[in-house]
């Protein structure tokens, strides 16, 4: 079945430490994997897609299909980084059915 | 563009009653996807319409259903409901295309009591 963990509900870093949230899937074929943000009070939005392999405030996330993860990774976290993290994956051309994961909260203290 | 646009923002209804969200998509976009999501947990994908028919369904019951229209905007209705069908439900809108995306509305708070 297609599954998506982030085992950390709650994280929490210093402001300029490193970051990494992380994200493993169980999928039998080749999903399109994604990371989307919710900010305090806004909606869900896009934060990258392994596809297009950018970088988007300052966040990356390399798809390692042998150990089926996404993890997310910023090196210097900022208070603005603050906000709900969730892993997704579809397998569909129009996207609509996205599989997510339960979430992790990052919290980064000044 | 206002984006994707749902209605009603919160509501409360009884337990056993009906309940109908509306939602509008981006423009351009010809595809509606919904989703359950409680509180502490991730968007549960619900079902998905394009060209006004139901195309994909995730584990939901059939009291959930839906219907898109012409416009492309669409309607989720939940009958008779439950206590545990309280939960924000948003809606999402994409279509097909290199480097498509999907957006995601607000959602509407339902609560059942």
């Amino acid at each position: 079945a297609q599954r998506v963990t982030q085992p950390e509900k709650l994280l929490s870093v210093f402001k300029g430490a490193p970051v990494e949230l992380k994200c493993n899937y169980s999928y039998s074929g080749s999903p399109e994997l994604f990371w989307y943000v919710q900010y305090s009070r806004q909606r869900l939005q896009l934060l990258l897609r392994h596809i297009s392999r950018e970088s988007i405030k300052g966040f990356t996330a390399d798809l390692n299909k042998g150990e089926t993860s996404f993890h997310l990774k910023k090196p210097f976290a900022q208070e603005e980084d603050s906000a709900m993290y969730y892993c997704a994956l579809s397998d569909s051309p129009r996207l609509g059915d996205m599989r997510f994961g339960a979430g992790t909260r990052l919290t980064v203290k000044p | 563009d206002a984006g994707v646009t749902q209605s009603p923002t919160h509501l409360i209804k009884t337990r056993g009653q009906q309940v109908t969200l509306r939602c509008s998509p981006k423009s351009g976009h010809d595809t509606v996807s919904w989703y359950q999501q409680a509180l502490g947990q991730g968007p549960q994908f619900i079902f998905q319409y394009y060209e006004e028919e139901e195309r994909q369904r995730g584990n939901f019951p059939d009291r959930f259903s839906g219907h898109q229209f012409p416009n492309y905007s669409s309607e989720l209705n939940v009958n008779a409901l439950l206590l545990g069908d309280s939960a924000l439900y948003l809606c999402a809108s994409s279509s097909t295309g290199v480097g498509n995306t999907i957006y995601f509305g607000e959602g509407s708070w339902l609560t059942v009591v």
